[in-house]
């Protein structure tokens, strides 16, 4: 079954402080991973994808397909970075084309001062 | 401005009444889908259009119908509302390459009372 599993519900750190939210997937073929970002009073919007292999606000992830796992990673956490994580597979065996993501139940992330 | 719009935000309505939610989008895309999210778990896709007049049932088995009349506009409709179907009704659309960002809506939160 196609599943993603968010294990944190909330992650609280200080301002500097490294931050990494976990994401693990359970999926037989090769995903599209990515992680969607929702701001307090935002839409979801799309933070990165494992494709594009860029740096997002700070932000990397890094696929690895041996442990099935696509954690966010940010060494030095901001106030601004308090939001709502979510981590989301796109299967590519998908039927007719479309765009179908599969959300796991997301992180809050929480940087105090 | 390119964008994708959902009415009303927020919805109270008793149990038995007919709704509409509204979904618009002036992204110029053909793919549009509609997620549902209940407080604290995933975003599951209950429905998704490839374009006018297609139409499929998601992962998530919905008592909800939607129409693709118009490419930009794409409404989800509860014949009888119920206290079950209270919960947030997020729509989004994408492009038409494979695993392209979704770009969603504010999302419109329904409680059947």
């Amino acid at each position: 079954a196609q599943r993603v599993t968010q294990p944190e519900k909330l992650l609280s750190v200080f301002k500097g402080a490294p931050v990494e939210l976990k994401c693990n997937y359970s999926y037989s073929g090769s995903p599209e991973l990515f992680w969607y970002v929702q701001y307090s009073r935002q839409r979801l919007q799309l933070l990165l994808r494992h494709i594009s292999r860029e740096s997002i606000k700070g932000f990397t992830a890094d696929l690895n397909k041996g442990e099935t796992s696509f954690h966010l990673k940010k060494p030095f956490a901001q106030e601004e970075d308090s939001a709502m994580y979510y981590c989301a597979l796109s299967p590519n065996s998908f039927s007719g084309g479309y765009n179908k993501l599969i959300f796991g139940a997301g992180t809050r992330l929480a940087v105090h001062p | 401005e390119a964008d994708i719009y959902q009415t009303p935000r927020y919805l109270v309505i008793g149990t038995g009444k007919k709704i509409t939610l509204e979904c618009s989008q002036t992204m110029g895309h053909d793919k549009m889908y509609w997620y549902q999210q209940d407080p604290g778990m995933e975003l599951h896709l209950i429905h998704y259009s490839y374009g006018v007049n297609s139409t499929e049932k998601g992962d998530l088995s919905s008592e909800s119908t939607v129409s693709r009349i118009r490419t930009e506009h794409f409404p989800l409709t509860l014949e009888s509302a119920r206290p079950s179907h209270t919960s947030q009704y997020l729509c989004a659309s994408s492009g038409d390459r494979v695993n392209t960002e979704a770009f969603f809506g504010q999302g419109t939160r329904l409680t059947v009372v």
